[in-house]
């Protein structure tokens, strides 16, 4: 089977940088993804990794680490819009299929 | 706004009943794909349709289909409904086959089964 981690709540102050995990087990692992969702919204994209190492695009960073079976997602410069939940996704091959597992998320909450 | 809609917004129902959720996805994409959303399960993966043909499979039960129309609109038929299926069902698109492609989200059809 495969099971995804992620903390369940962070909280961190306005312009702050904070930083959310996600440990995986899977077989046939292809990819991390980071999605946003704000209450009651749809998810959006954030970012993927298919490689080891730090992918950046703006505020957000994603890290991975293959060996680790362990990712994460940074936010700098912290706004109060980013309070949100934050899911990663493991990409999985199944079959010939690829197979999108999401983690529980985390509960991001952004203080003045 | 992702580009994907899906109808209705709320649909409400009773036990045993049988409904049908649409979407239509971003103008181009060939995939949709259908997920769960509730409090206990969090977001859980359903099914995908590439180009009208099944593509990948999740934890879609026996009592859910879904299909892939020729314009490429899908819809989820969802039966024999149990307050256990009370959730948020959204719809995502993307251009490839591949699920580990960026995917671009409906805003989803709250169902409550009653």
């Amino acid at each position: 089977g495969q099971s995804l981690e992620q903390p369940s709540e962070v909280t961190a102050v306005e312009g702050a940088i904070v930083q959310m995990n996600c440990t995986y087990q899977t077989s046939g692992f292809y990819g991390l993804s980071w999605y946003q969702q704000h209450d009651g919204g749809a998810p959006t994209f954030l970012s993927y990794n298919a490689l080891d190492g730090l992918e950046e695009t703006g505020r957000f960073s994603s890290f991975l680490s293959r060996s680790d079976s362990y990712g994460y997602l940074l936010l700098q410069e912290l706004q109060m819009k980013d309070s949100a939940s934050y899911f990663c996704a493991v990409s999985r091959l199944s079959g010939g299929s690829y197979i999108p597992t999401f983690g529980r998320g985390t509960s991001l909450i952004v203080h003045p | 706004d992702s580009g994907v809609t899906q109808t209705p917004k709320h649909l409400i129902t009773a036990t045993g009943q049988r409904v049908t959720l649409r979407c239509s996805p971003r103008s181009g994409d060939l995939s949709v794909y259908w997920y769960q959303q509730s409090l206990d399960q969090g977001l859980q993966f359903l099914i995908q349709y590439y180009n009208g043909e099944e593509r990948a499979k999740g934890n879609i039960l026996e009592r859910f289909s879904a299909q892939q129309f020729p314009d490429l609109h899908s819809e989820l038929n969802l039966s024999s409904l149990e307050l256990g299926d009370s959730a948020l069902y959204f719809c995502a698109s993307s251009g490839g086959a591949s699920g580990y492609n960026e995917q671009f989200f409906g805003p989803g059809t709250r169902l409550t089964v009653l």
